[in-house]
């Protein structure tokens, strides 16, 4: 079955770009869409935005501005960028496969610490 | 902050069963599909019900879901010690076109 990982660095400078990428194994990348959600510690699930294979992109409105969400099939891997972060991007980010409502499966997610 | 409200912990004993309420407006739940994850710390979230009410293979059938008008309702019947986990509903808000979240409900098995 379809299986995701999220990898990248742990820790973050502020103003600086955060950047994770999510390898999928058992399936090819060259189909469904696949998105970036968050979840700040003690908070709840942010959608951040998806990918489709063909590479068209919808953002959360509210980041919209600072991220970038790309894709290699080459690699079978997508990957996100956020420019700009502050301690308010501190959070768990995980990847799935999925647009905006049905979500499956989800990797287990990554820490993102924005801190100097 | 969370355009979808749910109750912040239910609980219930073995074998008795729980419902998650789920409650939106009309941007996002009554004209939307509903799905409902399940969460365990430290684990990737599990898909429960998707479109609704319907389940992924899998999934037991003691998880049920449902959608009325503005709220969404995710019932557990034959509560076990392994569903102890954080619950949360999600679907699209056509007025922030985005994917959106609920606050999420702990439940306990006592």
């Amino acid at each position: 079955q379809v299986q995701l990982q999220e990898s990248g660095p742990g820790l973050v400078k502020p103003s600086e770009t955060l950047s994770l990428t999510c390898i999928v194994s058992g399936g090819s990348i060259s189909s469904h869409y696949w998105s970036w959600i968050r979840q700040p510690p003690g908070k709840g699930l942010e959608w951040i935005g998806y990918i489709y294979y063909t590479g068209s992109t919808n953002y959360n409105p509210s980041l919209k501005s600072r991220v970038i969400i790309s894709l290699d099939t080459s690699k079978n891997q997508f990957s996100v960028k956020l420019t700009s972060v502050t301690a308010a991007d501190t959070a768990m980010y995980y990847c799935a496969r999925g647009a905006d409502v049905l979500f499956d499966p989800w990797g287990q997610g990554t820490l993102v610490t924005v801190s100097s | 902050q969370s355009v979808l409200t749910q109750p912040p912990s239910v609980s219930a004993a073995p074998g008795q069963k729980v419902t998650i309420s789920c409650s939106g407006s009309s941007s996002n739940i009554e004209n939307n599909y509903v799905s409902w994850y399940q969460h365990l710390p430290g684990t990737a979230p599990k898909l429960l019900i998707y479109d609704n009410n319907k389940r992924p293979s899998g999934i037991p059938h003691r998880f049920s879901g449902s959608k009325s008008g503005t709220s969404a309702t995710l019932g557990i019947t034959g509560l076990q010690t392994e569903d102890e986990a954080d619950y949360y509903c999600g679907t699209w808000d056509s007025s922030l076109s985005a994917g959106v979240f609920g606050t999420g409900t702990e439940v306990t098995v006592l």
